[in-house]
């Protein structure tokens, strides 16, 4: 299947700092990605699908301007947690579709202390 | 009524013996058909897709597509303890961007 890496893995930072997530397609160009957040022991949620080249399309409840995504290359997509705060702590997952499913990056947790 | 439903769970089978997961879904134009599993604290993992009514086996694993009842399953065949995890069910429309995920079931195979 299509690799799709992320990077950090973790992250621990300090209210009121932002944190940036990076997400790549190794093996595949990627023009359209897929940010979720997922908190402990709830389903995935969709926050936003990243286009490159273009705005990203955040969905309902979803700070645009707290979280901002980046699409800058066919390969490279960032989620950057604008001040972030204890409740933006939370597993960060990006994933990509390719023909035959969509492939999801390994995640990154983030603690905001 | 949600797009993607799946019962939650836990659903407790002992070692060895078969899972079965259900998915129903909202949507009658989707179009494909996808099973994730997640273990705790990792992000999901392919196992499934299936886009044809009927059956698709795949080792220990058979997908089931029944697009008149808009219901598709999995099935865990001689369930081992390595396969307890959360199964999520995915859903493709029309529109090749709109995938809607079910909230998952939780599954625990007992030694």
């Amino acid at each position: 299947g299509a690799v799709v890496s992320q990077h950090p893995s973790r992250v621990i930072c300090k209210s009121g700092t932002s944190v940036k997530i990076e997400c790549r397609s190794l093996d595949f160009q990627a023009t359209t990605m897929f940010w979720y957040r997922q908190f402990p022991k709830q389903s995935l949620m969709l926050m936003a699908t990243s286009n490159e080249g273009s705005k990203a399309t955040y969905e309902q409840g979803v700070e645009k301007d707290k979280f901002l995504i980046n699409h800058a290359s066919l390969t490279l997509s960032t989620l950057t947690v604008t001040s972030a705060h204890p409740e933006d702590s939370s597993f960060y997952i990006c994933s990509a579709r390719v023909t035959g499913g969509q492939y999801f990056g390994p995640g990154t947790r983030l603690t905001v202390t | 009524q949600k797009e993607v439903e799946q019962n939650s769970g836990p659903l407790s089978v002992p070692e060895g013996a078969i899972a079965s997961l259900n998915c129903t879904y909202s949507d009658r134009g989707s179009q494909s058909f996808f099973w994730y599993r997640q273990y705790s604290g990792k992000s999901p993992e392919l196992i499934m897709f299936i886009y044809s009514n009927g059956d698709k086996e795949d080792g220990r694993f058979t997908a089931q597509l029944n697009k008149a009842s808009q219901y598709v399953s999995l099935l865990i065949r001689d369930s081992q303890p390595s396969d307890s995890a959360t199964y999520l069910c995915a859903v493709n429309g029309d529109n090749n961007n709109d995938m809607r995920f079910g909230a998952g079931t939780r599954l625990t195979v007992k030694p």
